[in-house]
C-alpha cells in the first residue's frame, strides 16, 4: 500500500507569513508523529497524535506552532509568522500503535523543506 | 531524560570494506526500544530495525548485522561489504516502552562509500 505521503515538497516563504504543512498517513495507522530536522538541532520531536487521545504536543518550539488532525487520518501542521529559524525539512511519520498495544514502528514521509527568507 | 549519542560524524570507506556505527543511548526506563533509520541523499528515513530491551540477541539481515549490548547501554550497527548503495546518513533512535512512543534521535552518521 501507499507510503505516509506529505504536501508540499518544498515552500518557500517570507518572515511573518503563515504555513501550513499536510500528512497523509498510512491507511489504517492510527499514530501520526510531527518531527523536525535541521542543521542545528538534528531530528526533533514536535507532537504525536494517538487516536482520540488529547495530542502530546511537548515538542512544539513555541506558540506560533500547532497541528491538527482530522478525523483520525489527515493532519496538518500550521506555522504562525514564520520566522527564519523555522526553516527546516517537517517529517511526518505514522505507526500501527493504538493505546495499551505493544509500540510499533514509525515509518517515515519524504518531508516538507520548508525556507523562510 | 532519553539521549542517544552517536559519537562518529562521518566515515568514509571504500566499497567492499566493512564498516561499524555507534550508537550509545541513556534511559531510566526499564522497558525502551532502538531503531536504526537510513536516510539517503533522497532525504526519506528507511526504516531498518526495531530492538526491544529485553531481547539481547543480536540480528543479521543481509549484509546488515547489529549488536546490542544493555551493560555498555550499545545498539552497533555493523554493515559488511560496504557497497556505494550504503552511502547515507545513519540515525540511531530510542523509544520509551509505553504507548507515547516519540523517538529520540541521534546526531546521525554520514557513511560514504567510495567505489
Amino acid at each position: 500500500g501507499a507510503g505516509v505521503s506529505q504536501s508540499p515538497s518544498n515552500k518557500v516563504t517570507e518572515k511573518g507569513k503563515d504555513v501550513e504543512l499536510r500528512c497523509d498517513p498510512i491507511s489504517g495507522h492510527t499514530a501520526l508523529y510531527w518531527y523536525r530536522q535541521s542543521l542545528g538541532q538534528g531530528l526533533e520531536f514536535l507532537i504525536y497524535f494517538q487516536g482520540n487521545s488529547a495530542p502530546d504536543k511537548s515538542g512544539l518550539p513555541s506558540d506560533r506552532f500547532s497541528a491538527e488532525r482530522t478525523g483520525g487520518s489527515v493532519s496538518t501542521l500550521t506555522i504562525q509568522r514564520t520566522q527564519q529559524e523555522d526553516s527546516a525539512v517537517y517529517l511526518c511519520a505514522s505507526s500501527l500503535a493504538t493505546s495499551g498495544a505493544p509500540l510499533d514502528t514509525q515509518y517515515f514521509g519524504p518531508g516538507t523543506r520548508l525556507t523562510v527568507l | 531524560a532519553q539521549k542517544v549519542t552517536q559519537a562518529q560524524t562521518e566515515i568514509s570507506v571504500v566499497e567492499k570494506e566493512d564498516v561499524t556505527l555507534d550508537c550509545v543511548y541513556e534511559t531510566r526506563d526499564t522497558t525502551y526500544y532502538l531503531f536504526w533509520y537510513k536516510q539517503p541523499p533522497s532525504g526519506e528515513l528507511v526504516f531498518l530495525i526495531r530492538r526491544n530491551s529485553f531481547d539481547e540477541q543480536n540480528e543479521i539481515s543481509g549484509r546488515y548485522s547489529w549488536n546490542f549490548q544493555k551493560s555498555t547501554s550499545s545498539f552497533n550497527f555493523t554493515i559488511t561489504a560496504s557497497q556505494v548503495v550504503d552511502s547515507a546518513v545513519y540515525f540511531c533512535a530510542l523509544s520509551p516502552g509505553e504507548a507515547n512512543s516519540k523517538l529520540t534521535f541521534g546526531k546521525g552518521i554520514t557513511l560514504s562509500v567510495r567505489p
